[in-house]
């Protein structure tokens, strides 16, 4: 079976400060794929990263970055000097692969509250 | 352009009435998602489709009517409902159902409807 455990519920940080949002996962999938989106209060869930199964490189993106480890099974997600901006809830998200897909399956999500 | 329209932004409605929930995109996406997400809770799978054919039910029930009349527009249609059906209807949709190397299955959503039975 497939499941994505975000164990930290909510989040509280001082503007500027680094902040690491945790995600593992389990699948017995060798084809699968990663995926965080952000869901800011006005509900539209924003995708931010895809990664597949086969591509273990980290990622950056201005002051996002992202640390994909199969070995732990783990894919986190960084925000650099964080703003109040980024106050939202963050949802990790795997996806089957080959003929399976179509179904994404979420975390519980992380609330991350950014204060000034 | 990832945009995935919603309409109605709110809906209200009584236990007997009929409603409908719209979703349209513009962006050459083959599948589309209704997803339904309670307050504090992920978004859970509702229905997927792929070229305009329902692909995946999740044992919803039949209050809950699907709709794909044509590639660009999804439409949820209510009857029945309960209370306990209000949420936040999102919808999605992506090049493809499947995953590839190049991306297609990425979902973009729409900002939802939140929906109250009453």
């Amino acid at each position: 079976a497939q499941k994505v455990t975000q164990a930290q519920t909510e989040i509280s940080v001082v503007e500027k400060e680094d902040v690491t949002l945790d995600c593992v996962y389990e699948t017995r999938d060798t084809t699968y794929y990663l995926f965080w989106y952000k869901q800011p209060p006005s509900g539209e869930l924003v995708f931010l990263i895809r990664r597949n199964s086969f591509d273990e490189q980290n990622e950056i993106s201005g002051r996002y970055s992202w640390n994909f480890q199969k070995s732990t099974s783990s894919f986190n997600f960084t925000i650099t000097a964080s703003q109040v901006v980024d106050s939202a809830v963050y949802f990790c998200a795997l996806s089957r692969g080959n003929n399976q897909g179509g179904k994404l399956i979420f975390g519980q999500g992380t609330e991350l509250s950014v204060k000034p | 352009d990832t945009e995935v329209t919603q309409t109605p932004k709110h809906l209200v409605m009584g236990m007997t009435n009929k409603k409908s929930l719209k979703c349209e995109q513009h962006m050459g996406h083959r599948a589309m998602y209704w997803y339904k997400q309670k307050a504090k809770k992920p978004p859970e799978l509702m229905f997927v489709y792929s070229y305009e054919k329902l692909s995946i039910n999740e044992s919803v029930p039949s209050r809950f009517s699907p709709e794909c009349p044509n590639s660009s527009l999804l439409n949820l249609h209510l009857h029945a409902l309960q209370p306990e059906d209000s949420a936040l209807y999102l919808c999605a949709s992506s090049q493809e159902l499947q995953g590839t190397s190049l991306a297609k299955n990425i979902q973009y959503f729409g900002a939802g409807t939140r929906l109250s039975v009453l």
